[in-house]
């Protein structure tokens, strides 16, 4: 069954620190690959997407996130993490470009002052 | 440039009853989503809209469904409220489709049903 997984529930990191999120997906071939985050009581927001070309691609907020074919995986980074950053992030899969979009369980992100 | 609308934010109904969500997505966005999001589930597809057509469907009971408008403002229709049905059901517009664009979401509509 395809699947979508964020092997971290919660992570903490302290202010300034670099972070990476982890995502892997179990499709056979590179599906359209996005990472969203949630703050409190809002929607998501999309970060970044990747369907091809460069494995690496640069997001919103200083994310970015590296697509390894090899390993199923497309995790998120930034160098420096902010207070602000604090917040749920989902990595998100489509198989095709019609078809529907699923969502990973999510990785609650808390950040020390 | 609006958001995406979900009218109305906090709802609470009773078990049995029915309910209304309402969507209205980014102007040209010709695609609207909708997502129930529980702590317990995460985010499950419900379904997809474009230009008036259910494109994709999420594994959810017929008690559910929706429709999109010629505006591309969409609605879902809960019937039978459940208390299972209590979540945030967030509503996606992308001016394609979801998964080539990418969503940007409304702010959602909590649910709680008692």
């Amino acid at each position: 069954a395809q699947s979508v997984t964020q092997p971290d529930i919660h992570i903490t990191v302290s202010e300034g620190a670099s972070l990476e999120l982890r995502c892997n997906y179990s499709y056979g071939a590179t599906p359209y690959l996005f990472w969203y985050v949630q703050s409190p009581g809002q929607g998501l927001q999309l970060l970044l997407k990747y369907f091809s070309g460069d494995t690496l691609v640069q997001g919103i907020k200083g994310f970015e996130a590296e697509f390894k074919r090899s390993q199923s995986s497309f995790n998120l980074r930034k160098p420096s993490v902010h207070w602000s950053d604090a917040a749920e992030y989902f990595c998100a899969v489509g198989i095709t470009s019609y078809d529907k979009v699923i969502f990973g369980p999510g990785t609650s992100l808390s950040v020390i002052p | 440039k609006a958001g995406v609308t979900q009218t109305p934010r906090y709802l609470i109904k009773t078990r049995g009853q029915q309910v209304t969500l309402s969507c209205s997505p980014i102007s040209g966005h010709r695609s609207v989503s909708w997502y129930q999001q529980t702590p317990g589930q995460g985010l499950q597809f419900l379904f997809e809209y474009f230009s008036e057509t259910q494109r994709n469907k999420g594994n959810f009971p017929g008690r559910f469904s929706g429709r999109q408008f010629s505006n591309s403002r969409s609605e879902m229709n809960v019937s039978t409220l459940e208390l299972g049905d209590s979540a945030l059901y967030l509503c996606a517009s992308s001016p394609g489709t979801g998964a080539s664009d990418g969503y940007t979401f409304g702010s959602g509509t909590r649910l709680t049903v008692v």
